[in-house]
């Protein structure tokens, strides 16, 4: 079945760290990838978007996300944590020949420590 | 702009009430997207609109849910009658291009009792 996973329901880095939130999809052709936040109390922001090309996908705060075809992977990373980078990020994928339908994952909650 | 506008940001009501929330999408877009987003079931797709028109309502989970937009600038979500199962945040999004960007109100938060 289609589907979107986020494996890691809730992380918690330190300030300062690196970070990495996975995302797999399992998709019969690769589908449009995004990468959403949402702070407490708030709508969706868009971080980044890959559709097609280069496969490392450069976004806003400083976030980046590698497309992996051979994982069916659309990773999220950041090098240097920040406190207010705290909520919770989710993976979408919109199915090509659907061109509307954002199906998004379970959400990955991110607590960032001191 | 403003942004994507819902109303109201709570609400709470008693079942068997009719709720409606309300969402004004940014200008000049032309879609518009209602989703539902509960602890059990993630984020979820209720209805799409194009261009006033609705495309896609295979999310809207019963006859109990209807949308409308009767113009460009303003959608509703109703439910009659409300069951405590309905309690959950709403969102509705809205997008110049249905491949780019879902810019995302606030979400209305809706207690049903």
């Amino acid at each position: 079945a289609q589907s979107v996973t986020q494996p890691d329901i809730h992380i918690t880095v330190s300030e300062g760290a690196s970070l990495e939130l996975r995302c797999n999809y399992s998709y019969g052709a690769t589908p449009y990838l995004f990468w959403y936040v949402q702070s407490p109390g708030q709508g969706l922001q868009l971080l980044l978007k890959y559709f097609s090309g280069d496969t490392l996908v450069q976004g806003i705060k400083g976030f980046e996300a590698e497309f992996k075809r051979s994982q069916s992977s659309f990773n999220l990373r950041k090098p240097s944590v920040h406190w207010s980078d705290a909520a919770e990020y989710f993976c979408a994928v919109v199915e090509r020949g659907s061109n509307y339908k954002l199906t998004f994952g379970k959400g990955t909650l991110l607590t960032v420590n001191p | 702009d403003a942004g994507v506008i819902q109303s109201p940001r709570h609400e709470v009501t008693e079942m068997g009430q009719e709720v409606t929330l309300r969402c004004k999408p940014i200008s000049g877009h032309n879609s518009l997207f209602w989703y539902r987003q509960t602890m059990m079931r993630g984020l979820e797709l209720l209805i799409y609109f194009n261009n006033n028109v609705p495309i896609d309502d295979s999310g809207m989970p019963e006859d109990r849910f209807s949308a409308k937009m009767p113009n460009a600038s303003f959608s509703t979500l109703k439910i009659q009658p409300s069951e405590p199962r309905d309690s959950a945040v709403y969102f509705c999004a809205s997008t110049e291009d249905t491949l780019d960007i879902q810019y995302f109100g606030a979400g209305t938060r809706l207690s049903v009792l």
